[in-house]
């Protein structure tokens, strides 16, 4: 089976700009977890998905937000960049929600200027 | 509130020499118990995990850890460290119906 794959890879943008970023679990799993990993903070719980709904949200404003297709893919978008924003964010996949292995993209690097 | 600690920032062991890297959490509940490596430049890499049974875990790579309920900790262990074993480990608990929490990461260095 394919990995879990997230794109792009890398992204450069500027503080105000807003960013999308993809992720796609292995195929026929139906939940999608996203993480914030930044040097100071480590991995931070952004948000799970589960069948297009959003189970459980982490401690981060309202400028980050996500969401699932039917296909189980799923994006998650930061508004207003800020310099504070500059990290690598991972995304995880399981067959179902809750306690489940997690299984890991690349994870994209975001570079806030 | 759940919590998973990694007391050692960082962790040196001679390739060849047994290594550990330690784990303690703080769950309500019988916790599901996890270690995850992470390469540069990489994502998080799933070894191994405690559900429930025997205390000692296998894993991949040669990596095991071991559950210890009263002392409420994980510990990853492997008998013999090689150089391509430098990486950052991370601990993590999945308490039931909420999120994974992981640790904030061990990085450990097998120097030849």
């Amino acid at each position: 089976k394919a990995g879990v794959t997230q794109t792009p890879r890398y992204l450069i943008k500027t503080r105000g700009q807003q960013v999308t970023l993809s992720c796609s679990p292995i195929s026929g799993h139906r939940s999608v977890s996203w993480y914030q990993q930044t040097p100071g903070q480590g991995l931070q719980f952004l948000f799970e998905y589960f069948s297009e709904t959003q189970r459980n949200k982490g401690n981060f404003p309202g400028r980050f937000s996500g969401r699932q297709f039917s296909n189980s893919r799923s994006e998650m978008n930061v508004s207003t960049l800020e310099l504070g924003d500059s990290a690598l964010y991972l995304c995880a996949s399981t067959g179902l929600a809750g306690r489940e292995t997690q299984y890991f993209g690349p994870g994209t690097r975001l570079l806030v200027l | 509130a759940q919590s998973v600690a990694q007391p050692e920032d960082q962790v040196n062991v001679a390739e060849g020499n047994p290594l550990t890297v330690k784990c303690t959490y703080s769950v309500s509940g019988n916790p599901y118990l996890f270690w995850y490596v992470q390469y540069p430049n990489r994502g998080l890499q799933f070894l191994l995990k405690y559900i429930t049974g025997d205390n000692l875990v296998k894993g991949s790579y040669g990596f095991e850890a071991e559950f210890n309920k009263s002392q409420t900790s994980f510990h990853l262990k492997k008998p013999s460290a090689l150089v391509s074993d430098s990486a950052l480990y991370f601990c993590a608990v999945a308490p039931y119906g909420q999120n994974f929490v992981f640790g904030p990461g061990t990085r450990l260095s097998v120097l030849p």
